[in-house]
């Protein structure tokens, strides 16, 4: 069975530019997060999806982070206009529900802001 | 924040027992302790979670205090695919409470 796959690797922009990522969960799971790494931390939570819903989203800095998981299966982060500081792994995850024990993680988005 | 306290950095020889504690001195008794572990450039994977009872599958053992207090999770022969950051996080079953992760400690497996 595929895991979560995620698009691009690795992204290298300009500063005041967009960018989006794209993350497409295994096959049957409602539940999605995006997460936000930074360089020698854990992941922190931006968003959650439960199917096309998103349930918690007060950790996305609204004023230039959006997201959308339309359909309820895969879902496109978005940067508008993105900053030095977004410079971090992006990483998406699924879990067949919210109360599930286990997350299944992406391998991740490495943004690079110059 | 997270509810956990772990070590920054641990060694371990290759082939022998790898032994990572946590600290969870607030957990509620309607908390698990997880672990999940993150290798170099991919995403964490679950391990391991546990209540109260000591725990072991196929990857590792998570040994929790009598008081909950603490938790070891236990590689019973770290090899060199085990380096790694181990993030142990506590959390409501079922309830759909998000996972917190904290800086985890990294585990070097030496040859």
């Amino acid at each position: 069975e595929a895991g979560v796959v995620q698009s691009p690797r690795y992204k290298i922009i300009e500063k005041k530019q967009p960018v989006a990522f794209w993350c497409n969960p295994i096959s049957g799971h409602n539940t999605l997060y995006w997460y936000l790494q930074n360089l020698g931390q854990g992941p922190e939570l931006l968003i959650r999806y439960e199917n096309e819903e998103a349930v918690d989203d007060s950790q996305l800095p609204k004023d230039r982070f959006s997201a959308e998981r339309l359909k309820g299966v895969d879902s496109t982060l978005k940067i508008q206009p993105a900053e030095l500081g977004d410079s971090a792994v992006y990483l998406c995850a699924s879990s067949p529900t919210r109360a599930a024990s286990e997350q299944f993680f992406g391998p991740g988005t490495r943004l690079t802001v110059l | 924040d997270a509810k956990t306290t772990q070590p920054t950095s641990m060694d371990c020889a290759e082939g022998r027992a790898a032994n990572l504690p946590c600290n969870h001195s607030t957990i509620s008794g309607n908390e698990y302790v997880y672990w999940y572990r993150q290798i170099h450039s991919q995403g964490p994977q679950y391990i391991i979670h546990g209540l109260k009872n000591n725990e072991t599958n196929e990857m590792a053992s998570l040994i929790i205090t009598e008081d909950r207090k603490s938790s070891t999770l236990i590689l019973p022969h770290a090899t060199l695919r085990d380096t790694a950051v181990y993030y142990c996080i506590v959390r409501v079953r079922g309830d759909g409470q998000n996972f917190v992760f904290g800086p985890g400690t990294r585990l070097s497996v030496l040859p």
